[in-house]
């Protein structure tokens, strides 16, 4: 089955512990990225990736890292993790050019530093 | 302003209606894609238009180019399909992904 894969599900950490989130894909797809969901702020982008070893930076992409050093693979870095970093996270990628749905989202990591 | 806006922000209706949930966007696109978030939360694209119209099913998208406007249209609404429905536009600057607030949907049986 296609699908785009974030590991873990749910999370709760202390104020600055290093923690990284997964995201896997098995679709080839070349572009992957990483968006942050908030109340009231809807969602909006941390970073994203156009292909291996090519990452720019999205809307918010403060306090985050990320690599690409695998097309699959697109893990999100939080190397010291602050409060205001509580949210719901999602993966997505998809293909580059041509026609289709567009994106395909993994299910979200819910966020709690406390 | 937002470069993304969407309205209704809530929309209720009767099984059956027809919906129409707008989104206007005030910068240079390359596509535009409606997506929709369940109540559990997880998210569904639903179309990426980058000119004209598409339909899947009961459910219609226009996007007009020259007016910065897309329209998403659910025909026989029934009450699966409540959930939260949000506008992204792909600026043709980059590849970043601009979201609107998303419209809250219920139908009710």
């Amino acid at each position: 089955e296609a699908q785009v894969t974030q590991n873990p599900r749910y999370l709760i950490t202390v104020t600055g512990k290093k923690l990284t989130v997964t995201c896997s894909q098995n679709m080839n797809h070349e572009y992957m990225s990483w968006y942050r969901q908030d109340p009231g702020l809807g969602l909006r982008q941390i970073y994203y990736s156009m292909n291996v070893e090519v990452t720019d930076k999205g809307d918010v992409p403060e306090g985050y890292k990320v690599s690409r050093k695998e097309k699959r693979n697109f893990p999100l870095i939080l190397e010291s993790p602050s409060p205001n970093q509580t949210s719901l996270y999602f993966c997505a990628s998809r293909q580059r050019g041509g026609e289709g749905l567009g994106y395909t989202f993994g299910s979200g990591t819910r966020l709690t530093v406390v | 302003k937002n470069e993304v806006e969407q309205s209704p922000q809530n929309l209720t209706a009767q099984e059956g209606e027809f919906i129409t949930i707008n989104c206007s966007y005030s910068v240079g696109i390359s596509a535009l894609h409606w997506l929709q978030q369940h109540p559990g939360g997880g998210i569904v694209s639903l179309f990426m238009l980058s000119s004209g119209k598409k339909k899947h099913g009961r459910l219609i998208a226009t996007i007009n180019i020259q007016e910065k406007h897309s329209s998403l249209h659910i025909t026989a609404s029934h009450p699966r399909d409540s959930a939260v429905y949000i506008c992204a536009v792909r600026k043709t600057s980059g590849s970043r992904l601009t979201f609107g607030e998303g419209t809250q949907l219920t139908v009710n049986p």
